[in-house]
């Protein structure tokens, strides 16, 4: 079973400050991990991927991600906050020795950028 | 390149009546997972759908059925409808079934009064 852990249910950062949105996994295999951003009635919106390769993954609108394979985490970061990074934040897992392409979200992080 | 379509954008039902609900997929991609979300918590997946056929089933009751057509649009159906089944339901596509390029579409609300 894969299962994914987003320990905090919001984070509160100044604009212009580092924010870090925290996410850890368990999975039977090697993960594939995803960040994906939902601003209000909207679906989700993918901001970047960790497949193989290089830990620190960079992707849409200067989030960046690093996964740690010994602790299981895939925290999602970025350096300067924006008003308009606001917004839900989930991490998900796929399982890649699993057959098929099911997701398994956490339960989401809400981000308040504060001007 | 059209993304991926959800209809309708929002939907009002009573409780046992059923309700279906559309997607079609990007363009170039073939398969299509559904997705629930509740208010306040994560998306949970409900089933996958690949070469018109049912691949993969999460933790739903069978009132949650689906279809995949020919040109790999699909359908949710939803029967005797409970308060509970009130959500987003989102459709995710992708480019065969194993593959990890997700596109997700806006999603249906639906209501259950």
């Amino acid at each position: 079973a894969q299962s994914v852990a987003q320990p905090e249910d919001q984070v509160n950062v100044a604009e212009g400050n580092p924010l870090t949105v925290k996410c850890t996994y368990s999975v039977s295999g090697n993960p594939y991990l995803f960040w994906y951003v939902q601003y209000p009635n909207r679906g989700l919106q993918f901001l970047l991927k960790y497949i193989t390769g290089d830990n620190l993954v960079k992707g849409s609108y200067g989030f960046e991600a690093e996964f740690n394979k010994s602790q299981t985490s895939f925290h999602l970061k970025k350096p300067s906050a924006l008003v308009s990074d606001s917004a839900l934040y989930f991490c998900a897992v796929r399982d890649m020795g699993a057959a098929g392409n099911k997701l398994t979200f956490g339960g989401g992080t809400r981000v308040l950028v504060k001007p | 390149d059209a993304g991926v379509t959800q209809s309708p954008t929002h939907l009002i039902k009573t409780r046992g009546q059923q309700v279906t609900l559309r997607c079609s997929p990007k363009s170039g991609h073939d398969t299509v997972s559904w997705y629930q979300q509740a208010l306040g918590q994560g998306p949970q997946f409900i089933f996958q759908y690949y070469e018109e056929e049912e691949r993969q089933r999460g933790n739903f009751p069978d009132r949650f059925s689906g279809h995949q057509f020919p040109n790999y649009s699909s359908e949710l159906n939803v029967n005797a409808l409970l308060l509970g089944d009130s959500a987003l339901y989102l459709c995710a596509s992708s480019p065969g079934d194993r593959n990890y390029g997700y596109t997700f579409g806006s999603g249906t609300r639906l209501t259950v009064v």
